[in-house]
């Protein structure tokens, strides 16, 4: 079964609100990595956290790592439209392939 | 610089035709992956490989093949295609010790 979740699988948000999406993993990560896809384009790497308990923030973007290296999430601040895509965590769990969520689908309101 | 080139990008088999898609990374990297996204099911590994002449199984990898002749080339075969089979291919690559991995554009396979 899948081992790395995300929640929501859709989140609609009102342009300029905030909301956080969230990634669990049923195994202990050593690192964990953000994508984003574009409506009908290609995943594109975002940031990886490596640390427990790191915080990196990209504009608007906070990702964090949780404390057991086991969960992870997205917080985006004043939603815009550019911001609307998928958004995959993916965590290396055996070896050197990612293991991706089923990602959150994010749908702005303007 | 292209990175990641995948062709075709769309395509339209019969239910039991093979055919092949193209990887192709101009970034030198060692790893290469083959996904497959489905709706609702995130991204599926197929298979993958860790550098030339060496390729591994994935999380889905029945009904697929792989070569990797050339470092920079990752070849993903469907021998008697299904309708299962349906679906949006990424190939994606990674250097040794790199972080994220570098997407192709995708290739959406119909199969009927």
């Amino acid at each position: 079964g899948q081992q790395v979740m995300q929640i929501p699988q859709y989140q609609h948000v009102q342009e300029g609100e905030d909301f956080t999406t969230y990634c669990n993993s049923s195994t202990t990560l050593s690192n964990i990595q953000w994508y984003k896809q574009r409506p009908g384009g290609h995943p594109v790497f975002l940031i990886q956290l490596v640390k427990s308990g790191e915080v990196k923030k990209q504009k608007r973007l906070t990702f964090q790592f949780g404390e057991a290296k086991k969960n992870s999430s997205l917080h985006i601040t004043a939603t815009q439209t550019t911001d609307v895509g998928t958004y995959f965590c993916a965590g290396f769990i055996a070896g050197n392939k990612l293991t991706f969520g089923g990602g959150t689908r994010v749908l702005v309101k303007p | 610089n292209a990175g990641v080139t995948q062709t075709p990008k769309f395509r339209v088999l019969k239910t039991g035709q093979s055919m092949t898609l193209l990887c192709a990374q101009d970034m030198n990297h060692e790893y290469m992956y083959w996904y497959r996204q489905d709706p609702g099911m995130g991204l599926r590994l197929i298979h993958y490989s860790v550098g030339e002449g060496t390729t591994a199984k994935g999380e889905v990898p029945d009904g697929y093949n792989v070569s990797r002749l050339k470092k920079q080339n990752f070849l993903l075969g469907l021998e008697s295609a299904a309708p299962s089979q349906t679906s949006v291919y990424f190939c994606a690559s990674r250097r040794q010790g790199g972080y994220g991995y570098t997407f192709g554009s995708g290739t959406r396979l119909t199969v009927v």
